[in-house]
């Protein structure tokens, strides 16, 4: 089973609409998360970190479920350059980041 | 952004031929990681290294050595390069470990032929 899972998408999203997607992780103790951003044969960047309560930056929210183990993103209003691969990342117990394969958004016109 | 940079962008060799990519980074962060990135998998850590001269391996370290003489450069060497390490490569440096998120080099895309 691979620590970080996340559906590959894509997820087609009208521009101007919200989107939401999760990813799950196995290790129970894992202390940290991240959400990047890779754009196609770019290096990935990072969007945001996840806190225990739940944040925002501008458009994007980040929350964390550690009962059931899954981050997740939104994203509202969606823009032509919101279209990336969104890499759920995840520091497990040993100190080293833990990278989803990505969620694929496409935002249409 | 980060000064860090990967060298060469891109690169054909012949199966059996050692390889090295070098990773610089000007911002003098402790802590520098190799990934690839392969369809389906994400990003997999090949090495890493917490300083110079103190490197470790990750989970996909097979056929692949690296040397941190020098606090700006990390370079990674296939050591007889295969097809199944046609990848891209990307470095990463960290001023503080993995709990403040990792800054990324541009990539290395190798072809192995």
């Amino acid at each position: 089973r691979k620590e970080v899972e996340q559906d590959p998408g894509p997820f087609n999203v009208p521009e101007g609409a919200t989107v939401a997607f999760n990813c799950t992780y196995s290790n129970s103790a894992s202390q940290s998360f991240f959400w990047y951003r890779q754009d196609c044969r770019k290096e990935p960047k990072l969007l945001m970190s996840v806190y225990s309560s739940g944040n925002e930056d501008g458009r994007f929210t980040a929350q964390l479920n550690r009962a059931s183990q899954y981050i997740s993103l939104l994203i509202r209003d969606s823009k032509l350059s919101d279209s990336a691969t969104y890499l759920c990342v995840v520091n497990d117990s040993w100190g080293k980041l833990q990278f989803g394969a990505g969620t694929q958004v496409v935002v249409t016109p | 952004d980060a000064g860090i940079t990967q060298s060469p962008r891109h690169k054909v060799t012949e199966t059996g031929t050692p390889v090295t990519l070098r990773c610089h980074q000007t911002e003098n962060h402790r802590y520098m990681y190799w990934y690839r990135q392969d369809p389906g998998h994400g990003l997999r850590l090949i090495h890493y290294s917490y300083g110079v001269k103190d490197t470790d391996k990750g989970e996909v370290s097979d056929g692949y050595s690296v040397s941190r003489s020098k606090t700006e450069d990390f370079l990674l060497t296939l050591e007889s390069a295969t097809s199944s390490q046609t990848s891209v490569y990307f470095c990463a440096i960290s001023l503080a470990g993995p709990d403040y998120g990792y800054t990324f080099g541009s990539g290395t895309r190798l072809t192995v032929v």
